[in-house]
């Protein structure tokens, strides 16, 4: 079974400019997270989506960010405009709905603002 | 809101040691608890879950528990080897439908051969 995947690994792009991050869950889970870690801090909980459906969006930074899920399948995190402070390393995760909902990672992408 | 704080930040030990890392949390009001281990420039990789109502899970060398009325969970593990060298997360979740994981610093492990 293939993991989590993500896209790009790395993204360097200048203040101002537009960037979006890919996810593919493992196949069949419905649930699917997005969290961030900026540097010296701790991993911290973005957005949490059930199929295509936003469960809990309590850690989207502000309207500058914005995720999606079409389908029920893959989901995408834009970040337009970025600015230096969205710097830092977004995950990925997904789980199976029901049972103990183990949470997977994915590798991150590494966003680099300048 | 849930805080996590994992002691100690940072270990280093001799190869063959057995260790005990420990995690504390401030709501006990939680689903389930995961422990991870992050290698440098890598994603998390899950090493055991404990639910709530669960006092322990072993995977190995590796045994977890959980005492959620105290707030706290304990990885220990056994025979270390330099593999073992990585940052560990322990993460608690909240109530069902609430499934957001709630990380702390982490501690940081070298296994010295």
């Amino acid at each position: 079974e293939a993991g989590v995947t993500q896209f790009p690994s790395h993204s360097v792009i200048e203040k101002g400019q537009t960037v979006t991050l890919r996810c593919d869950p493992i196949s069949g889970h419905d649930n699917l997270y997005w969290y961030r870690r900026v540097m010296g801090k701790e991993i911290k909980f973005l957005l949490h989506f059930v199929k295509e459906s936003k469960q809990d969006e309590s850690g989207m930074p502000n309207n500058r960010f914005l995720a999606e899920r079409t389908g029920g399948t893959y989901s995408t995190l834009k970040v337009q405009p970025a600015e230096l402070e969205d710097s830092g390393v977004y995950f990925c995760a997904s789980s199976r709905q029901g049972g103990v909902y183990e949470q997977y990672f994915g590798p991150g992408t590494r966003l680099t603002v300048t | 809101k849930q805080e996590v704080t994992q002691i100690p930040a940072a270990l280093s030990v001799p190869e063959g040691e057995n260790l005990v890392l420990n995690c504390s949390f401030t709501d006990s009001a939680i689903y389930n608890l995961q422990w991870f281990r992050q290698d440098p420039g890598k994603g998390l990789t899950s090493l055991l879950l404990i639910q709530s109502s669960q006092r322990e899970q072993t995977s190995g060398r590796l045994n977890a528990s959980l005492d959620k009325s105290s707030g706290r969970s304990t990885l220990y593990i056994a025979a270390s080897q330099p593999g073992d060298s990585a940052t560990y997360l322990c993460a608690p979740t909240g109530i069902q439908g609430a499934q957001k994981l709630v990380f702390g610093q982490g501690t940081r492990l070298t296994i010295n051969p």
